[in-house]
C-alpha cells in the first residue's frame, strides 16, 4: 500500500496570507489527523477527522480549520497567517474510526511565514 | 490534561552499546502508548505500539515496556548502530479518540 502523502512539502508565505495542506490516508483509512510540529512546542495535536466529521480538536485558533472529503483525503487551512505559524505540519491517518489506533505519518509540509 | 516527558533529552552513546529511552506521562487513563522515531527534516515512522492491557512489546532489536500504574513507559534497543540515530518520541492514546500526546523527545547518536 501507498503511504500517506503531503502536498505540498514546502510552502513559503507572506503574513497575512492563507495556505490550504492537503493529505492523502492510506488506502482504506478513515481517520486522519493533524499535528503542527515546532522546535519550542513540539507535536502539538491540530483536530482530527473521521468520515467527513471533525471528531477531535486540539488547544488551537479558529484561524486553523480543516475539513475531510468522501475520499478520506483531508485539508488544512490557516487564515492570516503569523510568524508563528511556521512549522512542520504533519497528517496521520489510522484505520479504525473508534479509540486511538496506530498513527502512520506523511512526511509533513513545511511551512515558512516571512 | 496529559502531559508526556521523555529523559534524557538527548543521549550519546558508541555504537554496540544497549539503551533505554524512558517516557512518563501524568494520567494512566490511556488507551495505548506508540512510540516514533524521527530523521531530521522528516516525518514520524512508527516503531512500536503498545496496547493499555499489554505489558510489553518486541520488534527486532527493539522492547517496548508500559507501566500504566506508574505512568512510564521504557524503550530497550539493544546493540545500538550508527542507523538507530534519529529522535525518539513516544506518544500516549486518549479513550477519547484518535488524540494522541507526544512527549518532547530524545535525540539519539550512536557513534561508529
Amino acid at each position: 500500500k501507498a503511504g500517506v502523502t503531503q502536498t505540498p512539502r514546502y510552502l513559503i508565505k507572506t503574513r497575512g496570507q492563507q495556505v490550504t495542506l492537503s493529505c492523502s490516508p492510506i488506502s482504506g483509512h478513515r481517520s486522519v489527523s493533524w499535528y503542527q510540529q515546532t522546535p519550542g512546542q513540539g507535536l502539538q495535536f491540530l483536530f482530527e477527522y473521521f468520515s467527513e466529521t471533525q471528531r477531535n480538536k486540539g488547544n488551537f485558533p479558529g484561524r486553523f480549520s480543516g475539513r475531510q472529503f468522501s475520499n478520506s483525503r483531508s485539508e488544512m487551512n490557516v487564515s492570516t497567517l503569523e510568524l508563528g505559524d511556521s512549522a512542520l505540519y504533519l497528517c496521520a491517518s489510522s484505520e479504525s474510526g473508534a479509540l486511538s489506533y496506530e498513527q502512520y505519518f506523511g512526511p509533513g509540509t513545511r511551512l515558512t511565514v516571512t | 490534561k496529559q502531559e508526556v516527558t521523555q529523559i534524557p533529552a538527548a543521549l550519546s552513546v558508541p555504537e554496540g552499546e544497549n539503551l533505554v529511552l524512558n517516557c512518563s506521562f501524568t494520567d494512566s487513563a490511556i488507551y495505548n502508548l506508540q512510540w516514533f522515531r524521527q530523521d531530521p527534516g522528516k516525518g514520524l515512522t512508527s516503531l512500536l505500539l503498545i496496547q493499555s492491557s499489554q505489558r510489553e512489546q518486541t520488534s527486532g532489536r527493539l522492547n517496548a515496556s508500559l507501566d500504566k500504574s506508574s505512568g512510564r513507559s521504557t524503550l530497550y534497543i539493544a546493540a545500538s548502530q550508527p542507523g538507530d540515530s534519529a529522535t525518539y518520541l513516544c506518544a500516549v492514546g486518549t479513550n477519547t479518540g484518535n488524540q494522541f500526546y507526544f512527549g518532547t523527545g530524545t535525540s539519539l547518536t550512536v557513534i561508529p
